[in-house]
C-alpha cells in the first residue's frame, strides 16, 4: 500500500546532541512538510519542500534543518535538541491535483524525547 | 494567521449530533478537516474549496462559507469511533504548504 513511513516511532536522545528523523514515502509525492506537535496543541508547519525547492517557515528555529535528496525521502535534523524541542514530529505529503486539491497524508510521526 | 475553533472541547453520548466550527479573520481558500486519536497521526476527513462546498460521507460533513470565511463541521449520530480531536488545517493560497491548523477541538463520545 502506497503510504508514509517515519522511522524511528519513538526516539530518545540527550541535550545537546544532534538527531536526525526520516520520513519515506511511496505516493511519490512532490511535496513534503515537517510539523512539530507539543501535547494539546496543533502541529506547527517547520517547513515544506515543493520538489526541491526548500521553504522555511519564518518562526522554525536555525537549530532545525532538513534534507530531501530525493523525491521519496526526507529528513529533519535537530543540531543541539533542548528540552523544548521533546514533542511529536509528523511528516505529510501532498499533490497538487488537477482539481487543485491538495489534501495532505500523514506518518505515523515521531515521538522525540530529550533527556 | 490561526483558524479559531470552537468549542474547544464536546462531550457526546452515542448518537448525538455535533458541530465543530472553524473561522478565520482572513479570505480563504480552502479549508481541511483532520480528526486525530491520541498519540496517532492526524487522518484526512475532507477538503473544501472557494464556492461554498458542502461535502460528506457517512454521518460526517462539513460546510464552508467563503464569504464568512469558515468552516462548519458536523457530525450526525455519533458514534464512539468518532471521539479524537478535530482539526481544520486553512489555506489562503493555491500555493502548497501554507496550511495552518486550528488549536483542535476534542470530541469525546460515551456509551
Amino acid at each position: 500500500d502506497a503510504m508514509v513511513i517515519q522511522n524511528p516511532r519513538y526516539q530518545v536522545t540527550q541535550f545537546g546532541k544532534p538527531v536526525t528523523l526520516s520520513c519515506s514515502q511511496t505516493l511519490n509525492h512532490n511535496v513534503m512538510y515537517w510539523y512539530q506537535q507539543k501535547s494539546s496543541q496543533a502541529p506547527k508547519l517547520l517547513f515544506h519542500y515543493y520538489d526541491k525547492d526548500f521553504n522555511n517557515e519564518a518562526d522554525t528555529p536555525d537549530n532545525f534543518q532538513s534534507r530531501r535528496p530525493n523525491t521519496s525521502f526526507c529528513f529533519l535534523d535537530i543540531r543541539s535538541p533542548g528540552l523544548g524541542d521533546a514533542a511529536m514530529y509528523l511528516c505529510a505529503t501532498s499533490i497538487p491535483a488537477a482539481g487543485r486539491e491538495e489534501t495532505q497524508y500523514f506518518g505515523p510521526g515521531t515521538r522525540l524525547l530529550v533527556l | 494567521q490561526q483558524p479559531v475553533q470552537s468549542p474547544q472541547a464536546v462531550i457526546l453520548r452515542e448518537g448525538e449530533d455535533a458541530v465543530i466550527n472553524c473561522s478565520s479573520s482572513k479570505a480563504l481558500y480552502s479549508v481541511h478537516w483532520y480528526r486525530q486519536k491520541h498519540g496517532e497521526a492526524p487522518v484526512f476527513l475532507m477538503i473544501l474549496l472557494k464556492g461554498g462546498e458542502q461535502k460528506g460521507h457517512d454521518k460526517i460533513s462539513a460546510s464552508f462559507n467563503e464569504k464568512k470565511q469558515q468552516s462548519s463541521l458536523y457530525l450526525t449520530a455519533s458514534q464512539l469511533s468518532y471521539s479524537g480531536t478535530y482539526f481544520c488545517g486553512t489555506e489562503r493560497t493555491t500555493n502548497a504548504g501554507k496550511s495552518t491548523f486550528g488549536d483542535g477541538t476534542t470530541l469525546t463520545v460515551k456509551p
